[in-house]
């Protein structure tokens, strides 16, 4: 099946540092990656839709200063929360899709953010 | 803007029982997915339900979705301690880029 690798996992890092957040479709050729951040005990809230060679849209709500988005190939996204602090601690996940016929969401295992 | 409603959000059972989980969503769309979630992971594609009557069953899991209804229901047979997680169902929007809405999440605790 279609796999959907982010990296890294998991990143630990102190208050006004930036991160880079990796999402990267290994077996197919992802023209929408989308972009979801999750609390502890709440639902997925999809942060931004990015398709390749586009600027990404953004969800409202989401600050896309903060929240930079990259699609530069077909299968490679990169989310970079900048001046990242402690209230950007979450789990952000990463998904990929065709677009071709019928293509479902293939998610990445997350990444887990904590700002100290 | 659509929703996408799920209940319960918390189901606590004992091994061996019966329960749904329901899902409604209030716009038209006849894909609707259903995902499960364990503690600090991602999401584990259950199934996928691309008709009005699709059925799907894998295990102890059951799946259906009535468009005309705007309903989906993942019933639950015979629970076992390892079914407990937390499952979310989403609905995608077509015109959008495929967008997903999910549910709330039902966090499914099976006792022992």
């Amino acid at each position: 099946g279609a796999v959907v690798s982010q990296h890294p996992s998991w990143v630990i890092c102190k208050s006004g540092t930036s991160v880079k957040i990796e999402c990267r479709s290994l077996d197919f050729q992802a023209t929408t990656m989308f972009w979801y951040r999750q609390f502890p005990k709440q639902s997925l809230m999809l942060m931004a839709t990015s398709n390749e060679g586009s600027k990404a849209t953004y969800e409202q709500g989401v600050e896309k200063d903060k929240f930079l988005i990259n699609h530069a190939s077909l299968t490679l996204s990169t989310l970079t929360v900048t001046s990242a602090h402690p209230e950007d601690s979450s789990f952000y996940i990463c998904s990929a899709s065709s677009n071709q016929g019928y293509q479902p969401q293939h998610f990445g295992d997350g990444t887990r953010l904590s700002i100290l | 803007e659509l929703k996408v409603e799920q209940n319960p959000l918390f189901l606590s059972m004992q091994e061996g029982k019966n329960y749904t989980i329901y899902c409604n969503y209030s716009t038209t769309s006849d894909r609707l997915y259903w995902y499960r979630q364990d503690p600090g992971k991602s999401l584990e594609s259950l199934f996928v339900l691309l008709s009005n009557g699709a059925v799907k069953q894998e295990g102890r899991l059951m799946a259906s979705l009535d468009t005309k209804a705007r309903l989906s229901t993942l019933h639950i047979t015979a629970a076992v301690h390892d079914l407990s997680a937390t499952y979310f169902c989403a609905v995608d929007v077509r015109y959008n880029f495929n967008k997903f809405y999910f549910g709330s999440g039902t966090k499914l605790n099976v006792k022992p």
